[in-house]
């Protein structure tokens, strides 16, 4: 079965910085892009980043919101994505999820359970 | 950017009732639409995939249609675990979901 295991998570002030973690197995990690979603204490969700695969040359992609401040990477030996995130603001406190999409749908088919993250002095 | 809005915000409805919920895109995103399922204290769960195409799993009550800016997710025959959170998403090229609706069962 596919999971996804998050990890990394906690509280950090106002402009320090945290790197999250996300363990997938189950599937061809290789073969596939990941993401990162989060979502805001009783709020929506919002995409934050995606990368792809070594054949696209790692690409990465990021919501406005982020760029510039986060950072998307892959070790495909180990099956993990991370997100770099630096320069934290106080609206950067969510849930994070890592998510990846299943063959065929572009979607996101898998989810883990989410890290928190939160910004505050 | 592209935009994709969420109609109504919430909703009220009986157990055996037909609910229809909406979601527009500013722009045309032809069948690129996701619908998905979160129920408090979960990770969202895929329901529907390019528009139409129900998710390995889904009920058959749950339905998607819907092509190019307005998109509509139907569930026959609401059931009582079917009360969540129900969100639309472009998924191509980019991966914007829309505010949500909220399903409740009276």
């Amino acid at each position: 079965a596919v999971q996804l295991v998050e990890s990394g998570g906690g509280l950090v002030q106002p402009k320090e910085s945290l790197k999250i973690s996300c363990a997938a197995s189950g599937f061809t990690f290789s073969n596939a892009a990941m993401y990162w979603v989060r979502q805001a204490p009783g709020k929506g969700l919002e995409w934050v980043a995606r990368i792809r695969t070594k054949p696209n040359n790692y690409a990465t992609y990021y919501a406005d919101s982020v760029k510039g401040r986060f950072t998307i990477s892959r070790d495909d030996s180990k099956s993990m994505v991370y997100l770099q995130m630096d320069n934290l603001k106080t609206e950067d406190t969510a849930m994070y999820y890592c998510t990846a999409g299943d063959i065929g749908t572009t979607a996101f088919a898998y989810w883990g359970q989410g890290t928190l993250v939160t910004v505050s002095s | 950017n592209i935009v994709m809005t969420q109609s109504p915000k919430s909703m009220s409805i009986s157990v055996g009732d037909r609910v229809t919920m909406n979601c527009k895109a500013s722009q045309n995103v032809y069948n690129n639409i996701a619908w998905y399922q979160q129920k408090p204290g979960q990770s969202p769960k895929l329901l529907i995939y390019y528009a139409s195409n129900r998710y390995n799993g889904v009920p058959d009550r749950f339905t998607g249609s819907g092509y190019g800016t307005d998109f509509t997710l139907t569930i026959n025959s609401v059931q009582a675990e079917d009360a969540a959170f129900y969100y639309c998403q472009r998924i191509y090229n980019s991966w914007t979901f829309g505010g949500g609706t909220k399903l409740e069962l009276k």
